[in-house]
C-alpha cells in the first residue's frame, strides 16, 4: 500500500524558512516523481513543483509564485522527499501536500499546515 | 497557464439527483483532464483521468467526458457520501486546478 506522510509545518514569521518532509513507502521511490501541491485554507488546489528521479535527472520544476524561493529535493536512501521554503510570505500559509508524480495524482499524503504570520 | 473555470460554483441537490459538473479550459488540454472529490480535512481523491477513465475503486455512477476545452463530470444518482468539493486538473502545459465546485445537500 503506497503511504505518503508529511510533516515539518508549523508557525513561522514573513521572512522565515522551513523544511517539509514527506517520507514514502509501498512502492519504489526512488523511480517514482513527486510533486508538492498546496492549499490555502478555504480555497482551492495549486501545484507547487515536482523532481524528477535520479535516473531522469533529478531535476526540478517549480510553479511561478515560489520559484527562487522554495526548492525541492529527495533522498532516496531515506525514502523521503522535501520542501525548503525560504523567504516566506503570508500567501504562503497552506496545507502543503506531496503526491506521487506521473500524473494523474492518484497518491495523497494527509497534508502538513503551515502558517505564516508575524 | 491554462486556465480551468468550473461551473457551478456551488450545485445544491438532493440524493438520488443526478449532477453535472463543468470544467472549461482556456486552451486545449486535449484528454489531458482528472477530476478529484475533497471532502473537508481530507486530502483530493482521483476519480476520472484522462476526462473519462474511472480510478481504481470509483463506482460506476461517476463519470467523465469531453475533450479539447471543455469537460463535464457527472453523477448519475447522488449518493450522501458525495457531497464534497470537486476539482478539475490539466497536465497539458505544467499543473493547473480548477476553482472547485462544492456539491451541496439541497
Amino acid at each position: 500500500e503506497v503511504r505518503l506522510v508529511e510533516s515539518g509545518g508549523g508557525l513561522v514569521k514573513p521572512g522565515g524558512s522551513l523544511r517539509l518532509s514527506c517520507a514514502a513507502s509501498g512502492f519504489t521511490f526512488s523511480n517514482i516523481w513527486m510533486s508538492w501541491i498546496r492549499q490555502a485554507p478555504g480555497k482551492g488546489l495549486e501545484w507547487v513543483g515536482r523532481i524528477r528521479s535520479k535516473t531522469e535527472g533529478g531535476t526540478t520544476d517549480y510553479a511561478a509564485p515560489v520559484k527562487g524561493r522554495f526548492t525541492i529535493s529527495r533522498d532516496d536512501s531515506k525514502h523521503t522527499l522535501y520542501l525548503q521554503m525560504n523567504s516566506l510570505k503570508t500567501e504562503d500559509t497552506a496545507v502543503y501536500y506531496c503526491t506521487t508524480d506521473p500524473w494523474p495524482f492518484d497518491n495523497w499524503g494527509q497534508g502538513t499546515l503551515v502558517t505564516v504570520s508575524s | 497557464e491554462i486556465v480551468l473555470t468550473q461551473s457551478p460554483g456551488t450545485l445544491s441537490l438532493s440524493p438520488g439527483e443526478r449532477a453535472t459538473l463543468s470544467c472549461r479550459a482556456s486552451q486545449s488540454v486535449s484528454n489531458y483532464l482528472a477530476w478529484y472529490q475533497q471532502k473537508p480535512g481530507q486530502a483530493p481523491r482521483l476519480l476520472i483521468y484522462d476526462a473519462s477513465s474511472r480510478a481504481t475503486g470509483i463506482p460506476a455512477r461517476f463519470s467523465g467526458s469531453g475533450s479539447g476545452t471543455d469537460f463535464t463530470l457527472i453523477i448519475s444518482s447522488l449518493e450522501p457520501e458525495d457531497f464534497a468539493v470537486y476539482y478539475c486538473h490539466q497536465r497539458s502545459s505544467w499543473y493547473t486546478f480548477g476553482q472547485g465546485t462544492k456539491l451541496e445537500i439541497k
